[in-house]
């Protein structure tokens, strides 16, 4: 199957710093990508959609000034968490569609953010 | 708005027999129904996926089906092995745009 590789995979960064995420489509194309959050025990919950050359869209209640995302590329696009506080800690999950096969979804391997 | 719900307890199994997990959705009807294996601390790993049309799909030692009229799918694993412990996800797509919904997993724990 395709592959969706995320970096890094664990991070431990102060409060009030910035962290970046990379989430690359490997062997694929991607025009949009998804971004998604999971707290200790609970499911995952989208957070935005990227979308290769334009604008991210962000779901209800996900601030987009402090989840910068950017997909320069078809094969690329980051999260940028700014001003990270210690409720942003949690495991940040990217995935992926082969754009030519509808259906299912291939996820990066998901990045720890813990913030001290 | 869409909801999905999973048995959130945990299923213990003997290995070799057959687990059963259910998803209930409810305020949607999807086009299709994912299904995914996440083992801790990794992301979701695609396992099948059902379309409406579809009452049942299988795969090695994996069946799923779909009741579009009670609105819930069932996952099965037969001849359960310990490897299989892990927590066990549904999705549906919003509308086909790959926005997934996720269940809260089910964690299956088979014992050898």
């Amino acid at each position: 199957g395709a592959v969706v590789s995320q970096h890094p995979s664990w991070v431990i960064c102060k409060s009030g710093t910035s962290v970046k995420i990379e989430c690359r489509s490997l062997d694929f194309q991607a025009t949009t990508m998804f971004w998604y959050r999971q707290f200790p025990k609970q499911s995952l919950m989208l957070m935005a959609t990227s979308n290769e050359g334009s604008k991210a869209t962000y779901e209800q209640g996900v601030e987009k000034d402090k989840f910068l995302i950017n997909h320069a590329s078809l094969t690329l696009s980051t999260l940028t968490v700014t001003s990270a506080h210690p409720e942003d800690s949690s495991f940040y999950i990217c995935s992926a569609r082969d754009q030519w096969q509808a259906g299912e979804a291939f996820f990066g391997q998901g990045t720890r953010l813990t913030v001290v | 708005s869409q909801k999905i719900e999973q048995n959130s307890e945990a299923l213990n199994i003997q290995e070799g027999k057959t687990a059963t997990l259910t998803c209930n959705y409810t305020n949607y009807s999807p086009a299709y129904l994912q299904w995914y294996r996440q083992d801790p601390g990794r992301g979701p790993v695609f396992l099948l996926l059902i379309r409406e049309n579809e009452k049942e799909k299988r795969k090695e030692r994996l069946k799923v089906t779909f009741d579009t009229t009670l609105k819930q799918s069932l996952f099965h694993i037969t001849a359960s092995q310990p490897a299989d412990s892990a927590t066990y996800l549904c999705a549906l797509d919003r509308g086909n745009t790959g926005k997934l919904i996720f269940g809260q997993g089910t964690t299956l724990q088979v014992k050898p």
